[in-house]
């Protein structure tokens, strides 16, 4: 079974201290890891798909990374408009959109 | 940006009627999902749908809930009998055949 486990719970920052997520995973034979930003009441808003070890992606003040046993969301000099909740997840095997989640990181920034 | 619309936002019933929530996934895409969330707790999966019919399903998605396409555009789940505990954030989601899973901004199901 595919499971996903993400630390810390929540997380409080300044605006513009740097910090990371965590996100750590099994899965059988992983087919993706995604990370999705998630606001009150909303739907999970997509942020990065990561396939394979190794790999990175950027997008404006975030930065994904991947092992093969977990995976990072570096912010860098975050706003409080970043404040999320901030959601990984995988898919394995043969079920592409089939994502097991976890628990998310409860980010708050404070100006 | 394409996106994944449901309706309604906010859906509330009596505990043992049927509801229906509707989705409409992103126009290009061939797979199609539903997942929901309990207040507080993760985003689980329910089901996947793909060329007309149920790829693969979750222990929750037991015989009170079913999917349908009714025709090219919609996709449904359909609760046939609520309970207390059906109470939670229902996203439909669509996706091609690898990169995104994209939702849409969920419907809240209240059952009374």
């Amino acid at each position: 079974e595919d499971q996903v486990t993400q630390s810390p719970e929540a997380l409080r920052l300044q605006e513009g201290e740097s910090s990371s997520l965590n996100c750590s995973y099994t899965v059988s034979g992983l087919r993706g890891l995604f990370w999705y930003r998630q606001d009150p009441g909303k739907g999970p808003e997509f942020l990065f798909t990561l396939y394979s070890a190794g790999e990175e992606k950027e997008k404006e003040r975030l930065k994904a990374t991947l092992t093969k046993k977990e995976s990072f969301l570096h912010i860098t000099a975050p706003k409080p408009e970043d404040s999320a909740t901030y959601l990984c997840a995988v898919s394995g095997g043969t079920s592409y959109g089939k994502l097991t989640f976890g628990q998310g990181t409860i980010l708050t920034v404070h100006p | 940006e394409p996106e994944v619309t449901q309706t309604p936002s906010h859906q509330v019933t009596q505990m043992g009627q049927e509801v229906i929530l509707r989705c409409v996934p992103i126009s290009n895409h061939l797979y199609f999902y539903w997942y929901r969330q309990i207040l507080g707790q993760k985003v689980e999966f329910l089901v996947s749908f793909y060329n007309n019919e149920i790829s693969e399903k979750s222990e929750i998605f037991d015989d009170q809930f079913s999917v349908e396409r009714p025709d090219g555009s919609n996709f449904t789940l359909k609760i046939r009998s609520t309970k207390l505990e059906d109470s939670a954030m229902y996203f439909c989601a669509s996706s091609e055949s690898s990169g995104r899973v994209y939702f849409g901004a969920g419907t809240r199901l209240s059952v009374l």
